[in-house]
């Protein structure tokens, strides 16, 4: 069985700060891990992936995710937020043995104060 | 590439109509398609897989009667929701899986509004 937990529903960052969103996931089998965006009524957007290649998955955006096996946690970060980001973001897990289905975390709408 | 295109972006209908929403992948093949529900300020529900020229597999609690899929070809699947009522009203979203792959690319989503 497979899950995922994002931690904090909302987080609110200023421009040019740090961005951080916490993923931690649970998986029986190695696991393919996905961060999407969504902009409001809009679909999601991949904005990065690990499948099991290298641990640190750059993506779009400026964003990247560190795949950490010992903690069961793929953050994803940003170094220096832009107004831009502002949306929901939605960590998602697989595996290859589970025909492409993927188990959604619930989401962490993040604001970007000026 | 790995676009996917829904139509239409947004419906209106009367209470007792069928609706039926369009998923397609424009640039590339997908044995598998998904369809989602997703309720204002929540994650995504997934509904049901849709398979390419196989009946699709529903989640629990979604009525397969209900809400039809059909997925004809490679490039395209389709959701109808008969006999539509206000509590269907609701953001529905497709992905296409593209063949051989594991990452699911989603469309832009549909909103329908049951009146």
């Amino acid at each position: 069985a497979q899950s995922v937990t994002q931690l904090g529903s909302h987080v609110s960052v200023s421009e040019g700060a740090l961005v951080l969103l916490r993923c931690n996931y649970s998986s029986s089998v190695p696991p393919y891990l996905f961060w999407y965006v969504q902009y409001p009524n809009q679909g999601l957007q991949l904005l990065l992936k690990y499948t099991s290649a290298a641990t640190l998955v750059k993506g779009i955006n400026g964003f990247e995710a560190e795949f950490k096996k010992s903690e069961t946690s793929f953050h994803l970060t940003k170094p220096s937020a832009h107004m831009s980001d502002a949306a929901e973001y939605f960590c998602a897990v697989t595996a290859y043995n589970q025909g492409g289905k993927l188990i959604f975390g619930q989401g962490t709408e993040l604001s970007v104060k000026p | 590439g790995a676009v996917v295109s829904q139509h239409p972006s947004r419906v209106i209908c009367k209470s007792g109509t069928s609706v039926k929403i369009e998923c397609r992948s424009l640039d590339f093949q997908a044995t598998t398609m998904f369809w989602y529900r997703q309720f204002p300020k929540q994650s995504l529900m997934l509904m049901a897989t849709s398979n390419e020229g196989s009946k699709a597999t529903y989640e629990q609690g979604v009525e397969k009667d209900k809400f039809l899929i059909n997925h004809a070809s490679l490039t395209l699947s389709t959701l109808t929701v008969t006999s539509a009522h206000p509590e269907d009203s609701s953001f529905y979203i497709c992905s296409a899986l593209m063949t051989g792959q594991e990452t699911q690319y989603f469309g832009p989503g549909t909103r329908l509004l049951v009146l």
